[in-house]
């Protein structure tokens, strides 16, 4: 199992270019989440999935639009990157909404 | 809002000493409560939850948290710290009638271990 993966590990953008983030996970979770993690803030939740198919905003969605189009798979997109999304990207999986949450190793984006 | 507040940004104890790292959070009824570890280049891990029950729950690595109703808190307690639990720790909560399935972190400690 590798639980859940991200990629890319590492991206830099210019302000203006847009980008995807893959999120991953192979233990058939319904619930899947897009975090960003800045210095003193803890993570916020971007967006949410409660299922394939469908998506919900979280407490930070401006600037971003998420896909569930399978199960395993949660992508993350930035249609124009803007220094103020300059964080460190995470994805996690959960089976219920109660549940554990599982983390992927996260993605740290710089955007100039 | 539901919040979570945790106030010591940086904490350092000598390796072997007791640790207790602080969270306290702001909701009307009792939440679901977490305890995560992030290790440096690492996501999350789960140490413990508390749902429900005896107030003392008992997590992973030896860690063991209190849920305090009077106080708000959710305090993180190891008896004999590690090298090895060098890391940054999250509280979070969930509301348990929050059908948006928000956990709300904490802004993170940093445990720093001197040998």
């Amino acid at each position: 199992n590798a639980g859940v993966t991200q990629t890319p590990k590492f991206r830099v953008l210019k302000t203006g270019q847009s980008m995807t983030l893959l999120c991953a996970q192979d233990m058939n979770h319904e619930y899947m989440y897009w975090y960003r993690q800045d210095p003193g803030m803890g993570l916020r939740l971007i967006h949410y999935s409660v299922g394939e198919g469908t998506t919900a905003k979280g407490e930070v969605p401006d600037g971003y639009n998420v896909s569930r189009l399978k199960k395993q798979n949660f992508l993350l997109g930035l249609e124009s990157a803007a220094p103020s999304q300059t964080s460190v990207y995470f994805c996690a999986s959960s089976y219920s909404r109660l549940g554990e949450q599982f983390f992927g190793p996260g993605t740290r984006l710089t955007v100039l | 809002a539901q919040s979570v507040t945790q106030p010591d940004i940086h904490i350092t104890v000598s390796e072997g000493a007791s640790l207790e790292l602080r969270c306290n959070y702001s909701y009307g009824a009792t939440p679901y409560l977490f305890w995560y570890v992030q290790s440096p280049g690492q996501g999350l891990q789960l140490l413990l939850k508390y749902f429900s029950g005896d107030t003392l729950v008992q997590g992973i690595k030896g860690f063991e948290a209190e849920f305090k109703r009077s106080q708000s808190s959710f305090n993180l307690r190891k008896p004999s710290v590690h090298w090895s639990d060098a890391a940054e720790y999250f509280c979070a909560v969930i509301a348990n009638n929050n059908a948006g399935n928000m956990l709300t972190f904490g802004g993170g400690t940093r445990l720093m271990v001197k040998p």
